[in-house]
């Protein structure tokens, strides 16, 4: 079973800033949280993670709360591209563990 | 760099048929996974290869599913027979350890299964 909470679906407006929030209350110490992104039609794509740090690259930026149970993707100005299904999973450090999905949210970024 | 390849992108084919599906990972990647999407719903891993050796397979039926990676490169997930409910897209995926604990999985744009 997937062990985060996600909204199943948000909107958000073209040039404006995506939040998308994650809840994993029982995240363990030596898990990571890893962001996903599917648009239509196409495979998972990687977008960041990170352990207990805030992590930001070119594509976004990764919250997560000192106490680790919750954390927040922010896309800074959301284009038309960025619709897509969101999952946010925590998986354990350890090199080649399955990645478990859950339903993720449906962004839609509208014009 | 080139991403993962799937081959083919769209497959229907009618219950009791068997289908085959292929995968090249990305250079340099010795694990490749195989997941199966169902209409809605996130990926499940099916069977996880490190080089040529299946690790993990314990989600993958084993009845009519079967898979190789005979060199491994590249790898073929088959199922014969087919059955309706096996209806969905099947990513393949691969990795590489790094110096780092965690490594990140790249997927390819998967197969659309039609089982009419």
């Amino acid at each position: 079973d997937a062990k985060t909470t996600q909204p199943p679906s948000m909107d958000c407006a073209e040039g404006r800033a995506a939040n998308l929030p994650c809840n994993h209350s029982t995240i363990s110490g030596n898990e990571y949280v890893y962001w996903y992104r599917q648009i239509h039609s196409q495979g998972p794509q990687y977008i960041i993670h990170g352990l207990k740090n805030n992590e930001t690259n070119e594509m976004a930026s990764l919250i997560i709360t000192e106490d680790r149970k919750s954390s927040t993707l922010i896309l800074p100005h959301a284009t038309l591209r960025d619709t897509a299904v969101y999952y946010c999973i925590v998986r354990v450090v350890d090199y080649g563990q399955n990645f478990v999905f859950g339903p993720g949210t449906r962004l839609s970024v509208l014009p | 760099e080139a991403g993962v390849v799937q081959s083919p992108r769209y497959k229907i084919i009618e219950k009791k048929q068997p289908v085959a599906f292929w995968c090249n990972p990305i250079s340099g990647h010795n694990t490749l996974y195989w997941y199966r999407q169902n209409l809605g719903q996130g990926p499940e891993l099916l069977i996880r290869y490190e080089n040529e050796e299946a690790v993990d397979d314990s989600q993958l039926p084993k009845d009519r599913f079967s898979a190789e990676r005979l060199k491994g490169v590249d790898s073929t997930l088959k199922i014969q027979p087919a059955e309706l409910g096996d209806s969905a897209v099947y990513l393949c995926a691969s990795s590489v350890r790094t110096g780092a604990s965690t490594d990140t999985q790249y997927f390819g744009p998967g197969t659309r299964l039609t089982v009419l």
